[in-house]
Order: C-alpha cells, then structure tokens, then sequence
C-alpha cells in the first residue's frame, strides 16, 4: 500500500527555524516527484516546489523561491520543506503529494502555527 | 506561469442534481495535463480526474471531465451526499509551476 506519512503539528515562534518531513513507503521513492502544497486558513492550494528524490533537483514557485528549502533522503524514503526563519504568515497546512503527472497520493498534512 | 480561473466560485445544488464546474487556463494546458482533485473538510485533496477526461482508480463514474487547450469541465452527473465539497483544477505539465486553480465550492441547496 501506498503511503506518505507526515510529520506532526508545529507550533513555532516568528524567526525560528523549522523542518517538516513526508515519508513515503509501498513503491519506489525515487521513482515518483514530491511535491509539497500550502493551504492557508479557509484559502485554496497553492503548489510551493518539488524535488525528483533519485537526484535531489528541486523546482520552486516564484512565490516560494528563497523562502523555503526542499530537500530529500532518499536512503530513508523522506523528503523535507524547511524555514531558516518563520513568518507568522507561514501558518497553514502543508501537504506533500507524489507524482509522476497527476498528484495521486497525498500525505496527512502537517500544520504549523506561527505565533509569538 | 499558466493561471488556473475556476468558475463558478460557489455551486448551491441538491442531491440527485447535475453539476458542472468550470476551469479556464490562461494559455492552452499542454497534452490536456489537466487534473481534478476533490477536498472535503480536514481531509488532504483526492485525485479525481487526470488526463482532462480519465477517471483515477476508484472514482466513480458519476464523475467525468471533459475539454482542451484552455477550456476544461468537471460533470457529476447526479449528485450524492458524499459530493458536497470544494474542488479543484491543477495544470501539471513538463514545466513548472504546477498551479490549481482557486476552487469551487460545492454546497447543499
């Protein structure tokens, strides 16, 4: 079976540093993109990045681009978003999905607070 | 970057009724690299249509997408309960950004 397992809930200070994780288990990990996707209270799904975990290549959103860090294991079949330096405005729900085309399994969602 | 407007953005229909979303592209969707997902409250997105007009595993046929270039829909053809939610359109061609579009929301009349 198919799985990606997220990492639990956050709750962080403004400027305070973060990584989140996404383990995927029941196929090839690096066979298949990771994608990661924020969902902002009430708000709609906004793509962020993602990485081929066979090489570690990353895209980024323009939006997200020098904000966050998108990184892979691939020996442990986990992929990671991290912040060097939170924003209150980073508080939402973060899902990783996999993908070759379409997103076809999606991880549990973590989601961070960021609050002083 | 390919902009993704899904109308309308809220749908107020009953059970058994037909519904139509839409999602326009601001420049065509190449290889119709077009998928639907469907979010329900507290729950992460489920592939529903990929391909403009392929059913994922599972989905039931009630469900149908349709479209090219820059025009796509998304029929349920009578609705159940277990459909009421929000849903959206994602272009996920060759090239980066992979975007969805802002969602519409399925409510119960």
């Amino acid at each position: 079976e198919v799985q990606l397992v997220q990492s639990g809930a956050e709750v962080k200070k403004p400027g305070e540093s973060l990584r989140i994780s996404c383990k995927g288990s029941g196929y090839s990990f690096t066979s298949y993109w990771i994608s990661w996707v924020r969902q902002m209270p009430g708000k709609g799904l906004e793509w962020m990045g993602r990485i081929d975990p066979s090489d570690s290549y990353t895209n980024y959103s323009p939006s997200f681009q020098g904000h966050v860090t998108i990184s892979a294991d691939k020996s442990i079949s986990t992929a990671y978003l991290q912040w060097s330096s939170l924003k209150a405005s980073d508080t939402a729900m973060y899902y990783c999905a996999r993908h070759r085309r379409p997103y076809d399994y999606w991880g549990q969602g973590t989601l961070v607070t960021v609050s002083s | 970057e390919i902009v993704l407007t899904q109308s309308p953005g809220t749908l107020s229909l009953s059970p058994g009724e037909r519904a139509t979303l839409s999602c326009r592209a601001s420049q065509s969707v190449s290889s119709s690299y077009l998928a639907w997902y469907q979010q329900k409250p507290g729950q992460a997105p489920r592939l529903l249509i990929y391909g403009a007009s392929s059913r994922a595993t599972g989905i039931p046929d009630r469900f149908s997408g349709s479209g090219s270039g820059t025009d796509f829909t998304l029929t349920i053809s009578r609705l159940e309960p277990e459909d009421f939610a929000v849903y959206y359109c994602q272009q996920y061609g060759s090239s980066p950004p992979n975007t969805f579009g802002q969602g519409t929301k399925l409510e119960i009349k």
